[in-house]
């Protein structure tokens, strides 16, 4: 059975601190793996999607990497900013199309 | 395309109620997602569609909940009678089996 988990639950961080988010799931054979964002009180946003054939992907100030083997993925964020401020979620497609997430971590930036 | 559409954004009804929460799918889309989030469970998954046909109901908490397809355009989550207990934030999502996309959701308050 597929299971995600993200390590921290929380993190605190000052204003132009680069940080890293974590993602691990117990089996590689994953179709995709994405990364999502979720302010309080809204939906999911898709931030980065990675195919299982891909090593990573890149958006403005996010890199989102993926290790298959070792089942890790990091989200990357240069320069963190108070509007990064949100819940990032992890979420992997296995083959039958169903899509599993990951409990999130909850990033709170301070000015 | 307008996104994932859910109806209604909020919903409050009395213990012992039928809810029904609805979804329109972007279109295209060939997979329909149902999750529920609260603090306590985090982002749960009850059930997905795939060609308008049930793939795995595996997450739908008891019997009261119940989920249709009746078109690749629309899709249906009711609870009948609703309890305190279920009051939660609703999801629906759509994706290719690819990138998913979510709605806005469905705040549900049951008293």
């Amino acid at each position: 059975k597929q299971e995600v988990t993200q390590i921290p639950a929380a993190l605190s961080v000052p204003e132009g601190e680069n940080l890293v988010l974590n993602c691990s799931f117990t089996d590689s054979a994953i179709y995709n793996l994405q990364w999502f964002r979720q302010d309080p009180g809204k939906g999911l946003t898709s931030l980065l999607l990675i195919q299982s054939s891909q090593r990573e992907q890149t958006s403005g100030r996010l890199n989102a990497s993926l290790d298959k083997s070792s089942g890790r993925s990091t989200l990357y964020i240069a320069a963190s900013q108070p509007g990064d401020s949100a819940t990032y979620l992890c979420a992997v497609t296995i083959y039958t199309g169903k899509l599993i997430f990951g409990q999130g971590t909850t990033l709170q930036v301070k000015p | 395309d307008a996104g994932v559409i859910q109806s209604p954004r909020h919903e409050v009804t009395e213990m012992g109620q039928e809810v029904t929460l609805r979804c329109k799918p972007i279109s295209g889309h060939d997979y329909l997602f149902w999750y529920r989030q609260t603090m306590m469970r985090g982002l749960e998954l009850l059930i997905y569609f795939n060609n308008n046909v049930p793939i795995d109901d595996s997450g739908m908490p008891e019997d009261r909940f119940s989920a249709k397809m009746p078109n690749a355009s629309f899709s249906t989550l009711k609870i009948q009678p609703s309890e305190p207990r279920d009051s939660a934030v609703y999801f629906c999502a759509s994706s290719l089996g690819n990138e998913a996309f979510f709605g806005q959701g469905t705040r549900l308050t049951v008293v």
